[in-house]
């Protein structure tokens, strides 16, 4: 079955330092999604992509993080620098295209800032 | 503004029995919703929507209910199984436009063999 892949599982990172994530979304698969979630909410987007361009980055921090999806396949996601408040998971997610909502997600990172 | 709310964080059951998880939604624009279940560690599982069109949408041992003039959504498992003990997401969307989608807070249910 196809799969939404996020790598790596699990980062611990000291603040101020920079760290990436990676995705690689369902093979298909036009729009992408980076959502945080942190302990005891739900999931807010970050930022989404249709191909290789931005459709929605409003919430996405853009002193510190920034995503690039470039051959409009897998993604990138970036923070320079980490800050405590960064704690999370951070779940990518992919659907056919922006007129199918059903979004698929990956099992997601789990950053910890220390 | 939390847009999609769950006021239960957590829900007992016993097996067998049935399972009703509930969801609220300010936002009369949207027009798609979705449930999705989480286990530790892993990213959430789609498991039902319902277009606002419709009012009942039934999947095997899921069915959601929506009731567009309260704005409020409902997830019944029957009967319900100790392996759905899980955290459920409500999400409601736009169907048009960007589609990205607006979750709750969680319900984490547990189900009592």
């Amino acid at each position: 079955e196809a799969e939404v892949a996020q790598s790596p599982r699990y980062k611990i990172t000291e603040k101020s330092q920079a760290v990436a994530f990676w995705c690689d979304p369902i093979s298909g698969h036009a729009t992408l999604y980076w959502y945080r979630q942190i302990l005891g909410q739900g999931p807010e987007l970050l930022v989404q992509f249709q191909d290789e361009s931005v459709v929605d980055d409003s919430q996405l921090p853009k002193d510190r993080f920034s995503a690039e999806r470039l051959k409009g396949v897998d993604s990138t996601l970036k923070i320079q620098p980490a800050e405590l408040g960064d704690s999370a998971m951070y779940l990518c997610a992919s659907s056919l295209s922006l007129l199918n909502t059903e979004a698929f997600f990956g099992q997601g990172t789990r950053l910890t800032v220390v | 503004d939390q847009q999609v709310k769950q006021n239960s964080p957590s829900l007992s059951v016993q097996e067998g029995r049935i399972s009703i998880l509930n969801c609220d939604y300010t936002n009369s624009m949207f027009d798609y919703f979705l449930w999705y279940k989480k286990y530790p560690a892993e990213g959430p599982t789609f498991l039902i929507s319902i277009s606002s069109i419709k009012d009942k949408n039934e999947d095997g041992r899921f069915t959601v209910f929506l009731n567009k003039s309260a704005k409020h959504l409902s997830l019944h498992i029957v009967p319900s199984q100790p392996g759905d003990s899980a955290v459920y997401f409500c999400a409601a969307s736009f169907q048009t436009g960007a589609n990205n989608l607006f979750f709750g807070t969680g319900t984490r249910l547990t189900v009592i063999p």
